[in-house]
């Protein structure tokens, strides 16, 4: 299977701590994408990170890209209660690959 | 998101049934996806096309059919429903080849399968 293993599964902080989520790959990485799901609804696309690039920042969103791990890892600074969902990573060309996804809670 | 919408929403029905979940898009977009996810899972790619002659298989395929009927619509068919096709499933849309482009979804559609 080409579909990216996430950890964690499930993660709980409480508002204003820092999130970090994982996401490996057995296969190269081509371009990474991350995206978050409310329960139950669509994904919604966060941030795309190159193949060239190592590094990215949107706004409380960084993300990293190791291609010769096969890895990237999200990190969402001060987070919120409505940061609370779950997220999945995408290892993207012709096909789309996802993570398995980390849920996220932040207690208020 | 608006621009993507799928029917119904919800549907429970009965193994052996034919069911068809349809997808509507209003993005203007070539390439359609559909998706299904189940608990621990993730999405996984059950088919796409990037127009409306191309049709391709997913990761997981098999007990599925799809049909393009024109740029904005994408069904996906389950021909006989058996109880490990419940899940959710999504329905994707993404403007032209880059691999840099973002997948815009549907809400999804819920199918239990008794």
């Amino acid at each position: 299977s080409q579909q990216g293993e996430e950890d964690p599964q499930a993660l709980s902080i409480q508002e204003g701590e820092n999130a970090t989520m994982n996401c490996s790959y057995k296969t190269s990485i081509n371009n990474l994408q991350w995206y978050r799901q409310n329960s139950g609804r669509g994904l919604v696309h966060l941030i795309l990170i190159r193949s060239n690039e190592r590094e990215k920042h949107s706004g409380r969103l960084r993300v990293t890209l190791d291609t010769s791990k096969k890895s990237s890892s999200l990190l969402i600074t001060a987070s919120r209660a409505a940061d609370t969902a779950s997220y999945f990573c995408a290892n993207t060309g012709n096909q789309f690959y996802f993570g398995t996804g980390t849920s996220l809670t932040v207690i208020p | 998101d608006a621009d993507v919408t799928q029917t119904p929403r919800n549907r429970i029905t009965k193994t052996g049934k034919r069911i068809m979940l349809e997808c509507s898009q209003t993005k203007g977009h070539d390439r359609m996806y559909w998706y299904r996810q189940d608990p621990g899972l993730g999405l996984r790619l059950i088919y796409y096309s990037f127009d409306v002659k191309d049709i391709n298989k997913g990761e997981i395929s098999d007990g599925y059919s799809v049909s393009r009927q024109a740029q904005a619509k994408f069904s996906l068919s389950l021909e006989s429903a058996i109880p490990n096709q419940t899940a959710l499933y999504f329905c994707a849309t993404s403007e032209g080849t880059s691999t840099y482009n973002e997948q815009f979804f549907g809400p999804g559609t819920r199918l239990t399968v008794l």
